[in-house]
């Protein structure tokens, strides 16, 4: 069964340092989404993103977060200059038109900020 | 404000036993309803979702859920619970018909599943 692929599974970086999350989405799926968990909290909605734009974004991504599909396999999520407060587990996901479709959810990042 | 509730943190459930989940959403417009089960290092996997139709939806592994309109919830249940099952469970809400939406997740209740 096609799954979503993240890497690193876990990356450590320090305050203000930039840091880029890899994401692999299904392979013909076409919305790609970001969202983060901090511990012991919701799972929280970043940004998703259609034909090569942002389609909707939250609060929570401002202009330290940026998305790209630099190919046609990968879809990424970079950090620009790291807060401690970013530290979190970040999930990349993916789905077919339609949100009847649900998203499918790749196993994470951990991203520890020192 | 749309918003998701799961009021049961943790839940343990002797194995071969019933389970329920509660979810209760609130929500401006019909929602489409899902659930999430995360195990330890995992991501999170589709368990069933609703869009429409029959209130009672089967998924994966054994779990089904049922959409009650009136009362706004949305809960998970298995007829025998076995050890595998313990994980962290997510109920999360979308927009209907809108794809790209983003998902409103629940804090999540983490099952434990005793011998």
């Amino acid at each position: 069964e096609p799954e979503v692929t993240q890497t690193p599974s876990h990356q450590v970086t320090q305050m203000g340092q930039e840091v880029i999350l890899r994401c692999v989405p299904i392979s013909n799926h076409l919305y790609f989404y970001w969202y983060r968990q901090i511990l012991g909290q919701k799972v929280e909605f970043l940004v998703s993103f259609y034909n090569n734009e942002i389609s909707e974004k939250s609060e929570i991504f401002d202009d330290q977060f940026s998305v790209e599909r630099p190919d046609g396999s990968n879809f990424t999520l970079k950090i620009r200059s790291t807060k401690l407060e970013d530290s979190a587990m970040y999930f990349c996901a993916s789905s077919f038109p339609g949100a009847k479709w649900g998203q499918y959810f790749g196993p994470g990042t951990r991203l520890l900020v020192l | 404000a749309q918003s998701v509730t799961q009021p049961d943190i943790h839940i343990t459930v002797s194995e071969g036993a019933s389970l329920e989940l509660r979810c209760n959403y609130s929500y401006g417009a019909t929602p489409y309803l899902f659930w999430y089960v995360q195990s330890p290092g995992q991501g999170l996997q589709l368990l069933l979702k609703y869009f429409s139709g029959d209130t009672l939806v089967q998924g994966i592994k054994g779990f089904e859920a049922e959409f009650k309109r009136s009362q706004s919830s949305f809960n998970l249940r298995k007829p025998s619970v076995h050890w595998s099952d313990a994980a962290e469970y997510f109920c999360a809400v979308g927009a209907h018909n809108q794809a790209g939406t983003a998902l409103i997740f629940g804090k999540g209740t983490t099952l434990s599943v005793s011998s």
